[in-house]
Formats: structure tokens, sequence, C-alpha cells
């Protein structure tokens, strides 16, 4: 089975500033998934970012990126220029490839940062 | 588009109670997922359905959890004699194919008194 390790239960930065969440998981899969997933306060859970474990480019997505270390089982997030808006739940999640069969769509969570952004 | 949508948002029951949450996933979605969320907690993975054959009930915590999707688009999650530990926000997903993006609603927020 599959683990996902997220150590900081609680982060707080100023607006502005770069922040990065840790992440390490484990697994004896070759190919998967790694997601970061951020729940505002009003509870929808919305994707940030996403990186497939065959590609060894980090994903990036406008001010946030990741360092996704296969070897380490570790998959960081950046965020840039947090914003006010930034203040959520963020979780790490890995999923099985698909054809892996059965429920492998399933994600794993970790037990989430709180990530506070403060003015 | 609409999105994952959910009902009812929140839910009180008496301990004992069967209830019955409702996920309507986005038009077309052939994955759907359940998951439980404890306070302070990340989701849990409870079933798995493509389209209506539920191919994965591992994470079910007891017989007493139920769910279904038998036209391959609404899902319903039953929860028969409710018990405290059945307090969390329940959370659906659905996602356009295997491997794809997961869409989340807005989740159920289960009370047991």
């Amino acid at each position: 089975a599959q683990t996902v390790t997220q150590s900081q239960p609680e982060m707080s930065v100023q607006e502005a500033e770069t922040v990065t969440l840790s992440c390490t998981y484990d697994t004896s899969e070759s190919n998967y998934y790694l997601f970061w997933y951020k729940q505002p306060p009003s509870r929808q859970m919305i994707l940030v970012i996403r990186q497939e474990a065959y590609k060894q480019q980090n994903a990036t997505e406008n001010r946030f990126s990741v360092n996704f270390q296969k070897a380490a089982k570790s998959f960081s997030l950046k965020i840039s220029d947090s914003q006010l808006g930034d203040t959520a739940m963020y979780f790490c999640a890995f999923m099985k490839p698909f054809y892996s069969g059965g429920g492998a769509d399933g994600l794993t969570f970790g037990k989430g940062t709180h990530l506070i952004i403060q003015p | 588009g609409a999105g994952v949508s959910q009902s009812p948002r929140y839910k009180v029951a008496k301990r004992g109670q069967d209830v019955a949450l409702r996920c309507d996933p986005i038009s077309g979605h052939v994955s759907l997922f359940w998951y439980q969320q404890a306070l302070g907690q990340g989701p849990e993975f409870l079933t798995y359905f493509q389209n209506e054959a539920q191919l994965d009930k591992s994470g079910l915590p007891s017989d007493r959890f139920f769910a279904e999707r038998p036209e391959g688009s609404v899902s319903t999650l039953k929860i028969q004699r409710t018990q405290q530990e059945d307090s969390a926000v329940y959370l659906c997903a659905s996602s356009q194919t295997s491997g794809d993006e997961q869409y989340f609603g807005p989740g159920t927020r289960l009370t047991v008194t």
C-alpha cells in the first residue's frame, strides 16, 4: 500500500513571500501520478498541480511549481509571490496508474498542511 | 458547465439512523469516487465506480456502508445504523476516464449525535 506523509501541519508566511510545502511518499510502483490539491475553507478540493512519475521535468503552473525527486520519493510544492487567496489546506496525493487495475484511480492523500498567508 | 454536486450539504443523524448521501458527477464522466474526510485529516478512499460497475470497495469501513450507481451517473452512498465514528465530510469526485484529473464536489458534512 502507498503512504503519503506531509510533515508540516501548519505554515505561515507573509504575502509576496515564497513558501515550500514538503511531501514524501512510499510506493513500490515505478510509474504513478502525484498531485497537490488545495482545499479552501469552503471545502471544495481544487487541483493545483499534477506530475507524472515518468516525466523528469518538474511540473509548473503559474506561481506553483514542484520539486520532484523520484529516487528520494519527495514531491514538494513551491508557491511563489504568495497571495492572501492561497490561504488553505494543501494536500499531497498519490495515484497508481490506471492500468494497475481495480480501484487504482483512488487517490491516497497526506494529512495536509494548513498554509496561512499573512497580509 | 456544472461541476460535481452533492446533497445534502449538511446532515445531522441520530445514532442508529440510516442516511443516504447523493452525488451528481459531471455529465459524461465515467469514473466516480467516494472519500471520507475526518476532521483535520486528509480524505480517505472509500469506493470507486466505472460507469455503473463498482470496481473497488476496499475502503468502505464496514458492511454498514453501501454505495451504488445504477445508471452510471448519479451515485448514492448509504450508511446504515449510523455510529458516532461515521461523523465526517463525505466527498464525491468524478473524472472523465481512468487516470484523468478528479473533480471534487463540495462534500456532505455528516454529524451523528
